[in-house]
């Protein structure tokens, strides 16, 4: 079956420039999560939907980071007046369900889209 | 305060059994230790999950402390497959990754 699919794969941005990331998850799963990588690091949690509600944003480093999902399963990751630390790949993960804020299920991870701001 | 700690890297020789630590000493009582797997330029993989007992799947085996202040994967006989970054992660209320243990795998 379709596995979580990621759009644009690479994106290259200018500094100051706005950015959109689209996540396609799982069909069904009710858990969408948003991560940062950067080179050699793991993955960094920035938020989590359980449905169209976004439960918990506190990882977003600021501001300029919003994320919707506002029917409950495409996500859009969007990133405004982008700076070069932003840099980095940005990951999407689904999972079938949580328990309110809980998830304890597996998740499933797409390819990512790596982010370069010149 | 790191919500999980990973040596940086091991080796292992091909069909030998691999032993992966992760400490997670500040665990809260409710999370789930789940361990994924990642390759250049992919997502990570799901490998194994639990939280207190001892845990088995067709990939690993998962060994978790009585304390649940550490786990441990267990690969029982590594192939060049496996040859990958691992990451031991929290979750439950929050999501928590370390920064990984790269396996390399001899032939």
């Amino acid at each position: 079956g379709a596995g979580v699919s990621q759009s644009p794969r690479y994106k290259v941005a200018k500094r100051g420039q706005d950015v959109a990331l689209r996540c396609d998850p799982i069909s069904g799963h009710v858990s969408l999560f948003w991560y940062q990588q950067a080179l050699g690091q793991g993955p960094e949690f920035l938020t989590y939907f359980q449905n169209e509600a976004q439960l918990d944003k506190s990882g977003l480093p600021s501001d300029r980071f919003f994320a919707e999902r506002p029917e409950g399963s495409v996500s859009t990751l969007k990133i405004q007046r982008t700076q070069q630390e932003d840099s980095a790949v940005y990951l999407c993960a689904s999972s079938l369900a949580g328990r309110g804020r809980r998830v304890y299920n597996e998740q499933f991870f797409g390819p990512g889209t790596r982010l370069t701001v010149l | 305060d790191a919500k999980t700690t990973q040596p940086n890297s091991m080796e292992s020789n091909e069909e030998e059994p691999v032993h992966l630590p992760c400490n997670h000493s500040t665990i809260s009582g409710t999370d789930y230790i789940h361990w994924y797997r990642q390759l250049p330029s992919q997502g990570p993989e799901y490998v194994i999950h639990g939280l207190t007992s001892n845990v088995n799947n067709r990939m690993a085996s998962l060994a978790i402390a009585e304390d649940r202040k550490s786990s441990t994967l267990i690969l029982h006989r590594a192939t060049l497959r496996d040859a990958a970054v691992y990451y031991c992660s929290r979750t439950g209320n929050q999501f928590y990754f370390g920064t990984g243990t790269s396996l390399t795998v001899i032939p």
